[in-house]
């Protein structure tokens, strides 16, 4: 089955540094690749997501990369606020496949 | 329109005893995924259902859990004999269809065994 593997688990950065957290999948199979943000005692929301017929995808400050042959996806997070402090998920699937998430990379954003 | 929703929202039950997780998915949401969350930790995936398709039950750590869902729409997660590592939020979701669409998360039941 698919295992997905999340990198780092803990980051701090300076507000208005960028962020980037890595994450690599096994199965070749998936193509659906989401991220999630949990926010403390909330729950998690869909914050932007790819799919493996696209390299890229950017929304605002976020914006996401995915290799297929290396089977790595990334998050970017540009011009960082302290209001981007929370635990981020990523995850991949295969389709009728349940999502397979990864451990959760908990960001501190530092004012 | 209305999210996923799941009841109760905090649950105290003593050490032995069964109890019930109720979770109620977006309307027409044919997917539907319970995790468990502890605290401070990942998702912890248990079961999933798709469907009319025979449940993935992989996630479930003992045969002491179990979960139905009626009429592909509310879904019950039901652990019987608790014990204090089953202390945990219990998050459910639903999703438009299978793996490859968005997870909308409900707000969670947070059990605590004593």
């Amino acid at each position: 089955g698919e295992n997905v593997e999340q990198h780092p688990s803990t980051l701090s950065v300076q507000e208005g540094d960028s962020a980037v957290i890595k994450c690599t999948y096994s199965d070749s199979a998936s193509n659906y690749f989401p991220w999630y943000k949990q926010e403390l005692g909330k729950r998690p929301q869909l914050i932007i997501d790819i799919r493996s017929n696209v390299g890229e995808k950017k929304d605002q400050r976020i914006a996401v990369t995915l290799n297929k042959t290396a089977k790595h996806f990334s998050l970017h997070i540009t011009e960082t606020q302290p209001e981007d402090s929370a635990v981020y998920f990523c995850a991949a699937s295969g389709g009728n496949t349940p999502l397979v998430f990864g451990k959760g990379t908990r960001l501190s954003v530092i004012a | 329109g209305a999210g996923v929703s799941q009841s109760p929202s905090n649950k105290v039950t003593e050490k032995g005893k069964d109890v019930e997780l109720r979770c109620d998915p977006i309307s027409g949401h044919t997917a539907l995924y319970w995790y468990r969350q502890s605290l401070g930790q990942g998702l912890e995936f248990l079961i999933y259902f798709q469907g009319n398709s025979a449940p993935d039950k992989s996630g479930l750590p003992s045969d002491r859990f179990s979960a139905e869902r009626t009429g592909g729409s509310v879904s019950t997660l039901t652990i019987q004999r608790t014990q204090q590592e089953d202390s945990a939020v219990y998050l459910c979701a639903s999703s438009l269809a299978g793996g490859g669409s968005e997870q909308y998360f409900g707000p969670g039941t947070r059990l605590t065994v004593t």
